[in-house]
């Protein structure tokens, strides 16, 4: 139980276009989402955290007009990186967690999305 | 903010042997994970254990919440817990947030 899914696992594109990574949650409600990022060789850093039919809440110095999150169901959140520039290249992984739903705090993360962009 | 620090930062083992990985937090917290990235990027559950001990076959982990560590065990080491260990802590102060220790890479060399 508990696997989440992401897609796509990686993407390459243009400087200037939008890409959107789909999470989703296949075995059970996920009532609060995150979206992380991640560089080479360093950790994890939390980008926004989204709980179901609410806006997300996004981490200081993260652009909530660059990285859309919308986390529309119960098992879908998604990350739209608009008019993506190189350094957005990253890997970026997802995590969910039944928490509102008064289900433990554990956090099951995605495979991650490997963005290029050039 | 909590404050999470992880060490040692780098760990080479012959394989059978055994290693402790610390994780040490500058407040007190909801809850406390630790993951094992595999080189394709994939973070893996390994516990969830905000005080206690757990064990899960080769693998332990021990959190002392009254003194802000945690500890796990690797016994046995083999060539497959190469990777990346990283201890993540929660806290519900102020909306729910986990922070992400550095890691502990680790490679086991056959």
């Amino acid at each position: 139980g508990a696997v989440v899914s992401q897609h796509p696992s990686w993407v390459i594109c243009k400087s200037g276009t939008s890409v959107k990574i789909e999470c989703r949650s296949l075995d059970f409600q996920a009532t609060t989402m995150f979206w992380y990022r991640q560089f080479p060789k360093q950790s994890l850093m939390l980008m926004a955290t989204s709980n179901e039919g609410s806006k997300a809440t996004y981490e200081q110095g993260v652009e909530k007009d660059k990285f859309l999150i919308n986390h529309a169901s119960l098992t879908l959140s998604t990350l739209t990186v608009t008019s993506a520039h190189p350094e957005d290249s990253s890997f970026y992984i997802c995590s969910a967690s039944e928490l509102l739903r008064g289900g433990p705090d554990t956090q099951y993360f995605g495979p991650g999305t490997r963005l290029t962009v050039l | 903010g909590i404050q999470v620090e992880q060490s040692p930062p780098d760990l080479i083992l012959q394989e059978g042997a055994n290693s402790t990985l610390r994780c040490n937090f500058s407040d007190s917290v909801n809850n406390l994970q630790w993951f094992h990235q595999n080189p394709w990027g994939q973070l893996i559950n390994l516990f969830y254990i905000p005080s206690g001990t757990k064990q899960n076959g080769r693998l332990s982990a021990t959190t002392v919440a009254t003194e802000r560590y945690s500890l796990l065990y690797i016994s046995s080491s083999q060539t497959t817990d190469s990777g990346v260990y990283f201890c993540a802590v929660g806290s519900h102060t102020g909306g729910f947030k986990t922070i992400f220790g550095a890691g502990t890479r680790l490679f086991v060399k056959a």
